[in-house]
């Protein structure tokens, strides 16, 4: 149980085009996902926490015009990185909490690989 | 604010031996700990939690860790490490009130046959 999808895994795009990166949980609902950014050989650093049906809450320096966040329904997140920039390029990795039982722990999925030329 | 130390970049650990990865962390109110491990170009699988009750955890994979409050750590062990634990190991840590993780930098682990 628990899992979360990401698609897709892996994206090249050029340098000012926009790219939608989808996060499912597959087998749980979630209120609340979270969306990370991973550079090489960092560790993670979140973006911003998403929550069915609201806005969602931007951490200090990411441009929320930048990555547009929508959280449709408990079972779907999509983060949009909007005129993509070659910085901009990284591993996006989201999470999600469930709505019933193990409400602690977040899940994480198996991330997205942006690379922008 | 709520922080996490991994203090090692990297552990190197024979095939057999006992593996330790080290965390310690700060957060205000009561500690809820997670260990995580990533392998390359992958999400993050969940090893084990603490959230309450007996300090020594028990998770997957034959992964154990130990909270200890007074010296504020959460260090992961195995008893015998195998190859296939080679990986990158995240600590992390939220309080109780909240949901937003902070993970430490991460451990690389290299398990040599």
């Amino acid at each position: 149980g628990a899992v979360v999808s990401q698609h897709p895994s892996r994206v090249i795009c050029k340098s000012g085009t926009s790219v939608k990166i989808e996060c499912r949980s597959l087998d749980f609902q979630a209120t609340t996902m979270f969306w990370y950014r991973q550079f090489p050989k960092q560790s993670l650093m979140l973006m911003a926490t998403s929550n069915e049906g609201s806005k969602a809450t931007y951490e200090q320096g990411v441009e929320k015009d930048k990555f547009l966040i929508n959280h449709a329904s408990l079972t779907l997140s999509t983060l949009t990185v909007t005129s993509a920039h070659p910085e901009d390029s990284s591993f996006y990795i989201c999470s999600a909490e469930v709505l019933r039982g193990d409400k602690e722990t977040q899940y994480f999925g198996p991330g997205t690989r942006l690379l922008v030329l | 604010a709520q922080s996490v130390a991994q203090p090692e970049d990297q552990v190197n650990v024979a095939e057999g031996n006992p593996l330790t990865v080290k965390c310690t962390y700060s957060v205000s109110g009561n500690p809820y700990l997670f260990w995580y491990v990533q392998y390359p170009n992958r999400g993050l699988q969940f090893l084990l939690k603490y959230i309450t009750g007996d300090n020594l955890v028990k998770g997957s994979y034959g992964f154990e860790a130990e909270f200890n409050k007074s010296q504020t750590s959460f260090h992961l062990k195995k008893p015998s490490a195998l190859v296939s634990d080679s990986a990158l190991y995240f600590c992390a840590v939220r309080n109780a009130a909240g949901n937003k993780l902070t993970f430490g930098g991460g451990t690389r682990v290299l398990v040599k046959p």
